[in-house]
């Protein structure tokens, strides 16, 4: 099992869409959890961190289910500037990775087109 | 977060010559690493720059080929060396930054195109 999975997309939505990403982990000890957007030949930028109680910041809902190690994203009224890369991330600090503590590791990324 | 930046921003080589990447922090960071990320796939963590020590290299990198440096809190390189074209990938260094909600967060420079002939 890849140690991080996603949805391999891509996904063309309209504008206004809800639409969702799906993550899996294969490390149970895994700590910290995160999503990142990648635009076209730019650098990940932090979305947002995912948290066990789910949190929410505008269209944008996060969801960690540690018993499954499941992790989601649900983007509501999809904009045209929601186009991108989206990378589900994941620190396992110290499991059985081996490595850095600190060592992040991503998914594939799954690309999201909106379409006027 | 941090603004870290990144020189070159792109370059093309030829095979086996050697390049060196430079990234600089706008403020002092304990942790600063880097990352490749070759065409079509995700990011990858080479190697943990240290300061102060030798850096720490993840499972299929090694020194003599990309040796690091980290003389300070704000600035590192990262030097691919004897470059092939299988090299050819960004190059991305991030720092970590604890955040306001109590969990560390890692922030990317803009990454260096490397295109090896």
């Amino acid at each position: 099992r890849k140690e991080v999975e996603q949805d391999p997309g891509p996904f063309n939505v309209p504008e206004g869409a809800t639409v969702a990403f799906n993550c899996t982990y294969s490390n149970s000890a895994s700590q910290s959890f995160f999503w990142y957007r990648q635009d076209c030949r730019k650098e990940p930028k932090l979305l947002m961190s995912v948290y066990s109680s789910g949190n929410e910041d505008g269209r944008f809902t996060a969801q960690l289910n540690r018993a499954s190690q499941y992790i989601s994203l649900l983007i509501r009224d999809s904009k045209l500037s929601d186009s991108a890369t989206y990378l589900c991330v994941v620190n396992p600090k110290g499991g059985d990775s081996g490595g850095s503590n600190y060592k992040l590791t991503f998914g594939k990324g799954t690309l999201l087109t909106v379409n006027p | 977060s941090a603004v870290i930046s990144q020189k070159p921003s792109r370059d093309i080589c030829q095979r086996g010559t050697s390049l060196t990447i430079q990234c600089q922090v706008d403020s002092q960071v304990t942790m600063m690493f880097w990352y490749r990320q070759q065409p079509g796939q995700s990011l990858t963590l080479i190697a943990t720059a240290n300061q102060g020590s030798e850096a720490t290299y993840e499972s299929g990198f090694v020194i003599d080929k990309f040796p690091i440096s980290r003389p300070n809190l704000t600035f590192s390189t990262l030097t691919v060396s004897n470059m092939s074209p299988e090299d050819s990938s960004i190059y991305l260094c991030s720092v970590e930054v604890w955040g306001v909600s109590s969990t560390d967060t890692q922030y990317f420079g803009p990454g260096t195109r490397l295109t090896v002939l």
